[in-house]
């Protein structure tokens, strides 16, 4: 049992490529989200699926895309990496929506 | 949207005192609300949660408040400990406008020994 499995750990970017960012999770949650956490600001939802094949917004989308094609698997796609998109990335996942989340380890992104 | 701020933003305290961390949140629908330990480079753990039904829950040396009226709910942690030093977040979980949990920005607590 893996819990929530992230990947890369690290990654670098040059400004305008594009880049999928991995999360699966084995327990069987419905709930799957994406998270982005900056010095200062806590974490801020960026994503949020409450199933395969539904997802939606968070506090700030812009800039990214997501996918739920299984209950496993929720990728996080950044179209265009800009600068102010550095940062660590946290996907987690949940029972559901109002239930305990568990969190990946994180990616942490850096775009120059 | 939920809106969820916390205070403070950053406690010192010495070993073996109390630390007490509040965060208020807007959603009057949010109803499960969450507190998160995040050690330095590691992944956000729950340390205790709380539901709207109910107005304290105790853990050992970690309780939390919840006051539906008011809307706001705070973190207690008795006899600290250096280990308890990390970032300890709060979060208000609401189904108005989707299904979200949103997080307050952190509160860093230092204890020393």
């Amino acid at each position: 049992n893996a819990g929530v499995t992230q990947t890369p750990k690290f990654q670098v970017l040059k400004t305008g490529q594009s880049m999928t960012l991995q999360c699966a999770q084995d327990m069987n949650h419905e709930y799957m989200s994406w998270y982005r956490q900056d010095p200062g600001m806590g974490l801020r939802l960026i994503h949020y699926s409450v199933g395969a094949g539904i997802t939606d917004q968070g506090e700030v989308p812009n800039g990214y895309n997501v996918s739920r094609s299984t209950t496993e698997d929720f990728p996080l796609r950044l179209l265009s990496a800009a600068p102010s998109q550095t940062s660590v990335y946290f996907c987690a996942s949940s029972y559901s929506w109002e239930n305990i989340q568990y969190f990946g380890a994180g990616t942490r992104l850096s775009v120059l | 949207g939920e809106n969820v701020e916390q205070h403070p933003s950053t406690l010192s305290v010495q070993e073996g005192d109390s630390a007490v961390i509040k965060c208020t949140y807007s959603d009057s629908a949010s109803n499960y609300f969450p507190w998160y330990k995040q050690e330095l480079g590691k992944r956000p753990q729950l340390i205790i949660d709380i539901r709207s039904n109910v107005g304290e829950k105790k853990d050992q040396r970690i309780a939390v408040t919840l006051n539906k009226t008011a809307k706001h709910f705070s973190l207690h942690i008795t006899e600290t400990q250096p280990e308890d030093s990390a970032v300890y977040f709060c979060a208000a979980s609401t189904g108005t406008g989707g299904f979200k949990t949103i997080f307050g920005a952190g509160t860093r607590l230092f204890v020393k020994a």
